[in-house]
Parts: C-alpha cells; structure tokens; sequence
C-alpha cells in the first residue's frame, strides 16, 4: 500500500471553478510538498507546508496533521492549470520523499 | 542561473549497454536526488547525497551507481541496462534536506531500454 494516496485520480473542471485536490499519508512526516508536472514533463515546487495553510495567489494548501491530510486547492481554475498534481511527504524519520500517484486536472474553457 | 540541467533529453540503450545521466546545478545546493517515474506509480527516490563525496541509497537503487565528486554534479550510472529501468529520470537539488527546503527539478532524461 502506498504510504501516500491521492484523490481523484483524475479531474476535469470548466473554467472558473473551485478545484479541491486531496492527500492523505499514513506515517509521520516532518513536511509535506505540493509539485505541479506540466504537460511538457517538468516539476515545479509549489508549497511547502508543516502546519496550517499557505496562499499563492489562486492556490492554497492546508494541512492537517492529526488528520494526516492536506488539500490543495484552485480558486477560479484556468485551462493554464491544466497539470498534474502530485503530493509528497517527507518522513520524520529520514531525509527522502515519498510521492503519491499524482492528480491529472483539466480545465476547459 | 540555469537551475538543475540534464542532459541527455532521450536516449534509447539496448539491453546490457552502460550510461551515465548527467545532471548539474549552480545553486550551490548541498542536497541532490535522482528520481524515477513510471506510469501508474509516483515519483521514486534512486539514490541522493548531501553533500560532496556523500551519497546514499534511495527507494530503488538496485541497477544504478552514483557518485558527488564536487557539489554541482552528481551523474547517475547504469552499468548494464534492462529493459526495466525504461523510465522517465529527474534529478532535483534543494539547499536544505526535504524536509526543510524547496526542491528543484531538472527537465528530465527520457530513458529506453530495448
């Protein structure tokens, strides 16, 4: 079993809509990452978070540590959102992630 | 600054060949990764270093040597290819240990092995 898990799988949202990602890990960890995969391939950091919630611009992420669950959300979603979003946990125990399967979104216009 | 590089983008081995993925950065970043990812399966830790002269073993590191002689490169070598190591490869730097730093991402090295 993944120590990781994400859902959906897959999201296809219309321009303009609020976009909830989930993440849930089963070990502790010491953070927790949020990365965007263009369709072209490359990663990009987007947050990192320990505690509570962060906001960059249309994106915010919260975490919940008792619960083992963070969201990553969009706020009126463009079709340049259109990636995919992977969450990665870092254990308290070392210094490697462990990344779940990822969220493929797609906005239309 | 060019960030986290890797080259070669494709390369298509035949089966039992050696190569080496190179990746560089000019951050001065002491952490460096190189990562895995297959469909179906998340991103996955091959081997990493801290530091110079300083590696250690990921997730999967069966099929694979590294080696960080100085800080900014830290290749990656396959010394007799399987068709099982036909994946996407990512190296990544941050200045911090994971846990306390953003990750860099190179643009990736598309790897086939016939």
């Amino acid at each position: 079993k993944n120590e990781v898990e994400q859902s959906p799988q897959n999201l296809t949202a219309q321009e303009g809509e609020f976009i909830t990602i989930n993440c849930s890990y089963s070990v502790g960890i010491s953070a927790l990452h949020w990365l965007q995969q263009h369709p072209g391939g490359g990663i990009v950091s987007l947050f990192m978070l320990s505690s509570g919630k962060k906001k960059h611009g249309r994106l915010i992420a919260t975490i919940n540590i008792q619960e083992k669950h963070s969201s990553l959300h969009i706020t009126a979603s463009h079709p340049r959102d259109s990636a995919v979003y992977i969450c990665a946990v870092v254990r308290n125990t070392g210094n490697q992630f462990y990344f779940g399967t990822g969220t493929s979104l797609t906005v239309i216009p | 600054n060019a960030g986290v590089t890797q080259t070669p983008k494709f390369q298509v081995l035949k089966t039992g060949q050696s190569m080496t993925l190179q990746c560089a950065q000019d951050m001065n970043h002491e952490y460096m990764s190189w990562y895995r990812q297959d469909p179906g399966m998340g991103l996955r830790l091959i081997h990493y270093s801290v530091g110079a002269g300083i590696t250690d073993q990921g997730e999967v590191p069966n099929g694979y040597n590294v080696s960080r002689s100085t800080t900014e490169d830290f290749p990656l070598r396959l010394l007799s290819a399987a068709p099982s190591q036909t994946s996407v490869y990512f190296c990544a730097s941050s200045r911090d240990i994971p846990g306390f730093g953003t990750q860099y991402f190179g643009p990736g090295t598309r790897l086939l092995v016939l």
